[in-house]
């Protein structure tokens, strides 16, 4: 039961280039989104996040759109650095609670290349 | 920069055994959570935790599974009986307020328990 899905398992970009990371969604009832990022050994990291009221929050570097439409939401990265290679996760919650659980997908890869 | 810590941070056990894992959530957080994941496969929930009772739990959370918070500080997963196929890594998560503005968790850095 994929309601979250990560179609790319892995992406590499140059730095410097734009990175971009997609996720798809199949539960109309989530309400919020969430990237988060990922290193070995280690815990996930909050990166950003957008309410489904949105369509797009930035952060830095780091935008996320979302396509209510579509189910469809996306992490830009502008400019990529060599710091940022990770594992990405895209995450949703349901509910009106902040309390709700995350769904998460499977994870992309990203590398950046110097 | 306030953080939740897990302990320990691997965990070797035989298969039937009964393992601990430790968490320490943020200090003004109120909800509190276990997630898992097996290795090469998504983060999967298993349980939340709000006023010392279970809020929601997953069909992964069987009776082989229960959640404690023995004090004001910590909260932990006991797996009774532990078997292979719950060797994974066991990640603790809290939030602040369910009814905050915002809804990050903040996750810790995981235990890896190996079940042989």
């Amino acid at each position: 039961d994929q309601q979250v899905k990560q179609n790319s398992p892995s992406l590499s970009v140059q730095e410097g280039r734009i990175s971009i990371l997609n996720c798809d969604y199949t539960n109309s009832m989530f309400d919020y989104f969430l990237w988060y990022k990922k290193y070995p050994a280690e815990g996930p990291t909050f990166l950003i996040s957008i309410s489904s009221i949105k369509d797009k929050n930035e952060d830095g570097r780091f935008t996320v759109f979302l396509n209510k439409s579509a189910k469809h939401l996306s992490l830009h990265i502008v400019p990529s650095q060599p710091g940022d290679s990770a594992v990405y996760f895209c995450a949703a919650s349901a509910g009106q609670g902040g309390s709700e659980k995350l769904v998460f997908g499977k994870g992309t890869k990203l590398t950046v290349n110097p | 920069e306030p953080e939740v810590t897990q302990t320990p941070s691997h965990q070797v056990t035989q298969m039937g055994q009964e393992v601990i894992l430790r968490c320490v959530p943020i200090s003004n957080h109120l909800y509190f959570y276990w997630y898992r994941q097996i290795l090469g496969q998504k983060v999967e929930f298993l349980v939340s935790f709000y006023n010392n009772e279970i809020s929601e739990k997953s069909e992964i959370f069987d009776d082989q599974f229960s959640v404690e918070r023995p004090d004001g500080s910590n909260f932990t997963l006991k797996i009774r009986s532990t078997k292979l196929e719950d060797s994974a890594m066991y990640f603790c998560a809290s939030i602040v307020d369910g009814a905050a503005q915002s809804y990050e968790q903040y996750f810790g850095p995981g235990t890896r328990l190996t079940v042989t």
